[in-house]
């Protein structure tokens, strides 16, 4: 598809479980962001890519948060020993022109931490 | 640390009426962006301001940029039911341009 594609749209796992979370950007957009968004919530911004490197990691809450982008492509969030409170929506985006420009979506992975 | 405010978080009007969300940051922005989000949907880009005082229009919604570049609103006339949804207003962070900070938006209905 032409948009950014997130998988899975939907992961319940319990508490202390490691979880994957995917996302497949625009294709030639160079930048890739993941955000985090609780219910009524703003986007919370949590790490940002330039190409295969992480530009900005400063969002990420603590070490059991970690993101990859081996091939300046697609991107992996990591989720550690998960805890209760890590339930939310996570966003991934894309946009051509880093560090500004407009931020294309995709549809979210809601995941729910029993 | 840098915030951006966003008042009010809930509106609800009738259809046919003007609507107005205000967004305040606590830093000088070099730009402004606005997203909505549908329920149940994901935050799509509606329009980026980027000079002091600047105003831009799409159809019914009007949008300014502070002088100051520390405010913005989001102005929309004769609100249709398509325009349910949240607003949100972001802006880069001083440090990293490529981290958006957003607001917690305002939630708008509207009664047919």
């Amino acid at each position: 598809g032409a948009g950014v594609s997130q998988t899975p749209s939907n992961k319940v796992t319990e508490k202390g479980k490691y979880v994957e979370l995917r996302c497949d950007p625009i294709s030639g957009h160079t930048a890739l962001y993941w955000y985090r968004q609780s219910l009524g919530q703003g986007p919370e911004f949590l790490i940002y890519f330039q190409g295969t490197g992480a530009a900005d990691d400063s969002g990420l809450p603590n070490d059991r948060f970690f993101a990859v982008r081996p091939e300046g492509s697609v991107s992996t969030l990591k989720i550690q020993r998960t805890e209760r409170g890590d339930s939310a929506v996570y966003l991934c985006a894309s946009s051509l022109i880093p560090q500004t420009g407009e931020l294309f979506f995709g549809e979210g992975s809601r995941l729910t931490v029993l | 640390g840098q915030q951006v405010m966003q008042i009010p978080q809930y509106q609800h009007v009738q259809e046919g009426e003007d609507f107005t969300t205000y967004c305040n940051s606590s830093t000088t922005l070099s730009n402004i962006q606005w997203y909505k989000q549908r329920p149940g949907g994901h935050p799509v880009f509606l329009i980026q301001l980027v000079k002091s005082g600047e105003v831009k229009k799409q159809k019914r919604l009007t949008f300014q940029f502070g002088e100051a570049k520390k405010n913005s609103s989001l102005h929309i006339t004769a609100t249709q039911t398509t325009d349910v949804g949240t607003y949100f207003c972001a802006g880069p962070s001083r440090g990293s341009q490529g981290n958006l900070i957003f607001g917690k938006g305002t939630k708008l209905s509207v009664k047919p």
